[in-house]
């Protein structure tokens, strides 16, 4: 069993859509949690960084992180056609550089 | 703002040959690290250098080798190589600070090199 689980998709919505992705781990040292976008033939860019369990905000996008049950999220509201891309969550160790990445949900905003 | 710059960005390479991945890091940024991501899978790390020290080493296989220079440029030399080392090698980099505390900074990936072994 991998570290860290994410549905790898591929999802589809429609614009304007409120897109939901998950991750879940099993290492409860993992203290850093991140949200990586990729788009094709691109490095991974990116999106959120969280430490502690609870929500963060930046403009359209919202990261949740629950220590308690091992899951992260991440929310798009009002999703765009630009937001299409694989969304790869990662999370590292307090004192480790050994990031690890989810497999990536592959993401598709229809117009 | 000034990003992460990988060379070259695509690579043709024969089994057995060798191969050279630059990586130059964001300026003022002391920490690298390199990640292989095969076809359809998430980056898997390899190594990474703090200060022109290795800093960490993850699964990075004994033919391939990196080394940070003073200028915190970074190169992954990788030997003999097999059809299985086809995949993007992405480079990141960050700054732990004077401490040199890992504390889960912010990695900043370069676009990556896509080498193909034939």
């Amino acid at each position: 069993q991998k570290e860290v689980e994410q549905d790898p998709g591929p999802l589809s919505v429609p614009e304007g859509a409120i897109v939901s992705l998950n991750c879940t781990y099993s290492n409860s040292a993992f203290q850093y949690f991140m949200w990586y976008r990729q788009y094709s033939r691109k490095g991974p860019e990116l999106l959120m960084y969280t430490y502690s369990s609870g929500n963060k905000e930046d403009g359209r996008f919202t990261a949740q992180v629950d220590k308690s049950s091992k899951y992260i999220s991440l929310f798009i509201r009002d999703s765009q056609p630009s937001d299409s891309a694989t969304y790869l969550c990662a999370m590292s160790e307090y004192n480790n550089n050994d990031m690890r990445f989810g497999a990536g949900t592959r993401l598709t905003v229809k117009p | 703002a000034a990003g992460v710059i990988q060379s070259p960005r695509h690579l043709i390479k024969e089994k057995r040959e060798t191969a050279t991945l630059k990586c130059y890091p964001i300026p003022r940024h002391d920490t690298v690290y390199w990640y292989q991501q095969g076809p359809g899978q998430d980056p898997q790390f390899l190594i990474s250098f703090y200060e022109k020290m290795q800093s960490d080493k993850g699964s990075i296989p004994d033919r391939f080798s990196a080394q940070q220079f003073s200028d915190y440029h970074s190169e992954l030399n990788m030997s003999s190589l097999e059809l299985g080392d086809s995949a993007l090698y992405f480079c990141a980099s960050s700054q732990r600070g004077a401490s040199g505390r890992r504390s889960g900074e912010t990695q900043y990936f370069g676009p990556g090199t896509r080498l193909l072994v034939l």
